[in-house]
């Protein structure tokens, strides 16, 4: 199964914005990039996904290096809401099992 | 905004005794999946189910486990008999199509004694 590598923790600043890498290296063809966040005690949420080229929607913009082994979540003003747990996945699986990693912490001061 | 809705909230039941976590999916959705998370682990695949039978399932999922559609709307987790490892979040999720965005319930905190 393809795996991702983020960082364990990133800290954040009220209204600036965070940068959180993951690198994919083994990437296939087919494999779609999917962000999910756990805010303390609650399940698992959509935060974004993409495949080849960039995304935007109301939460963050998903950056994607053109070689597909690397992506950057962009949260663009972070609100002390956005503390939580950031995962990266790769959807390889055809029946969409999601595998998560220990993702990485993002914390924000006011 | 449709959601997935998990009850009990927390379900708390001694060593040796059957539990049924259930799951209402959103109604469109025809992709359910259960995960677990035990307290301060990530979060793990369990199974996942489509067209009435399990299309795939994790090694944890043993014959301790079974999964049920028993209507249109509910989606079923039962542990046959419950041992004190089996304490952890369980999450509910359900997805239009495969390897689309999943949507999770709140979970149900099961507590074996």
């Amino acid at each position: 199964d393809a795996k991702t590598t983020q960082p364990n923790s990133m800290e954040s600043n009220e209204e600036e914005p965070v940068h959180l890498p993951c690198n994919h290296s083994t990437i296939s063809g087919t494999d779609y990039i999917h962000w999910y966040r756990q805010l303390p005690s609650q399940g698992p949420e959509y935060v974004i996904h993409g495949l080849t080229s960039n995304v935007n929607n109301r939460m963050a913009s998903l950056a994607i290096a053109e070689d597909r082994k690397s992506s950057t979540l962009i949260l663009h003003r972070a609100t002390l809401r956005d503390a939580a747990v950031y995962y990266c996945i790769l959807t390889t699986d055809s029946w969409g099992k999601l595998q998560f990693g220990a993702g990485t912490q993002v914390v924000v001061t006011p | 905004e449709p959601e997935v809705t998990q009850t009990p909230s927390h379900q708390v039941t001694q060593m040796g005794q059957e539990v049924i976590l259930r799951c209402v999916p959103i109604s469109n959705h025809l992709y359910f999946y259960w995960y677990r998370q035990i307290l301060g682990q990530k979060v793990e695949f369990l199974v996942s189910f489509y067209n009435n039978e399990i299309s795939e399932k994790s090694e944890i999922f043993d014959d301790q486990f079974s999964v049920e559609r028993p209507d249109g709307s509910n989606f079923t987790l039962k542990i046959r008999s419950t041992k004190l490892e089996d304490s952890a979040m369980y999450f509910c999720a359900s997805s239009r199509v495969a390897k689309a965005i999943q949507y999770f319930g709140a979970g149900t905190r099961l507590s074996v004694l």
